[in-house]
């Protein structure tokens, strides 16, 4: 099946510091990737949709600003913690959608990545 | 918005019984319907998905039934196995979006 990799896989950073994930489909093109956030013993949930070369789409409450994802080629997505507080240490994860995968018309199956602990201190 | 509910939070089971977990949906749009499996600092691996135009789908021990009308979906494991404990989400997509909305989880143990 496809390969979604993340880097880095954890980091540790301080208060007020900007942290990059990346996210990269290893063996097929993704014009979509999206960017979910979750927090211990709870759920995953969806916090922007990524689109190569186009602004990414926010989820409601995820400030665009604090958040900035950036998809500038077919096979790589990034996703900036900017001034990242206590409060955003989570567990970031990335999905990338397969558009020659099986389904149905309009209907793709997502491939996660192994995700990225963020800790800020 | 999509909302997804999914019931119970904690499942427990012997090994060898059967679990059942359940979804409803609150968008009658959605046609996509996943269902994940994740281990503790794991990212979510597909077990089954099922589009709208199915009612049942089965692989192995595993099997999802949709009930469109009703907007539910349900996830059902037979013969469980204690590598069979994890947390089980739910989730619903939109075809126009391919956004994932998950549910909120079942932590399924099963005790040998």
């Amino acid at each position: 099946g496809a390969v979604v990799s993340q880097h880095p896989s954890w980091v540790i950073c301080k208060s007020g510091t900007s942290v990059k994930i990346e996210c990269r489909s290893l063996d097929f093109q993704a014009t979509t990737m999206f960017w979910y956030r979750q927090f211990p013993k709870q759920s995953l949930m969806l916090m922007a949709t990524s689109n190569e070369g186009s602004k990414a789409t926010y989820e409601q409450g995820v400030e665009k600003d604090k958040f900035l994802i950036n998809h500038a080629s077919l096979t790589l997505s990034t996703l900036t913690v900017t001034s990242a507080h206590p409060e955003d240490s989570s567990f970031y994860i990335c999905s990338a959608r397969d558009p020659f995968g099986t389904g149905s018309v309009g209907v793709h199956e997502q491939y996660f990545g192994p995700g990225t602990r963020l800790t800020v201190t | 918005g999509e909302n997804v509910e999914q019931h119970p939070s904690t499942l427990s089971v012997q090994e060898g019984d059967s679990a059942v977990i359940k979804c409803t949906y609150s968008d009658s749009a959605s046609n996509y319907f996943p269902w994940y499996k994740q281990e503790l600092g794991k990212r979510p691996q597909l077990i089954i998905d099922i589009r709208s135009n199915v009612g049942e789908k089965k692989d192995q021990r595993i099997a999802v039934t949709l009930n469109k009308t009703a907007k539910h979906f349900s996830l059902h494991i037979t013969e469980t196995q204690p590598e069979d404990s994890a947390v089980y989400f739910c989730a619903a997509s939109m075809a126009y979006t391919d956004k994932l909305i998950f549910g909120t989880g079942t932590r399924l143990q099963v005790f040998p």
